[in-house]
């Protein structure tokens, strides 16, 4: 069992559309970090949100941190080709980093 | 700096043989982990190291052994492989109680047959 659930598991969209991605916990964060991970590589730091109620935007993409700290959301806007990629979330507790199972986020041109 | 960097970067074994596959960071990180990724599963914790002399288990660790051998290296071994350790590998450093970001090595990819 997943400690960290991500939702959906794939999202094909065209180019220019929205798109939201979720992360559900029933376990409290003390962080919750969002990573993007292309093909043959490892996943490479997007965010890190810390307080409950956090909304973080990194250009066309903003990441909301639950008030409760256990859920968060991503969602990019006008998605373009280059977004591309896995998406995982992960949740953070002492030296623990746990990992959601990923998001598949596939931007048609 | 190369960040973090795991050999090999491919491995076939076959089953009952051993294998251990090495990391190495010049980040300075005090704490080191070591993933699998597998299809449908994201990546689950297998060991961690938090700091230099320390390890301990994580989501999957049976199976595996790891050395954490100084404040650069943590190393992960199989004793006797087995097919469903079949599966992409991957070291990172630096994620600790402070929140800061976690480095990932290029993976090993390991099938064993």
């Amino acid at each position: 069992t997943q400690l960290l659930e991500q939702s959906p598991q794939f999202l094909s969209i065209q180019e220019g559309e929205n798109l939201t991605v979720y992360c559900n916990s029933s376990s409290v964060f003390s962080s919750l970090q969002w990573y993007r991970q292309e093909p043959g590589e490892g996943p490479v730091l997007l965010v890190t949100v810390v307080t409950g109620g956090e909304v973080k935007k990194l250009k066309r993409l903003t990441f909301q941190f639950g008030d409760a700290r256990k859920d968060s959301s991503l969602h990019i806007t006008a998605a373009q080709p280059g977004d591309t990629g896995l998406y995982l979330c992960a949740g953070g507790n002492d030296y623990k980093l746990s990992f959601g199972a990923g998001t598949t986020v596939t931007v048609r041109a | 700096n190369a960040g973090v960097t795991q050999t090999p970067k491919f491995q076939v074994l076959k089953t009952g043989q051993s294998m251990t596959l090495q990391c190495a960071q010049d980040m300075n990180h005090n704490s080191m982990y070591w993933y699998r990724q597998d299809p449908g599963m994201g990546l689950r914790l297998i060991y961690y190291s938090a700091s230099e002399g320390t390890t301990d288990k994580g989501e999957v660790p049976n199976g595996y052994n790891v050395s954490r051998l100084n404040k650069r290296e943590f190393s992960l071994r199989l004793e006797s492989a087995a097919p469903s350790q079949t599966s992409v590998y991957f070291c990172a450093g630096g994620w600790d109680s402070m929140n800061t970001e976690a480095f990932f090595g290029q993976g090993t990819r390991l099938t064993v047959v």
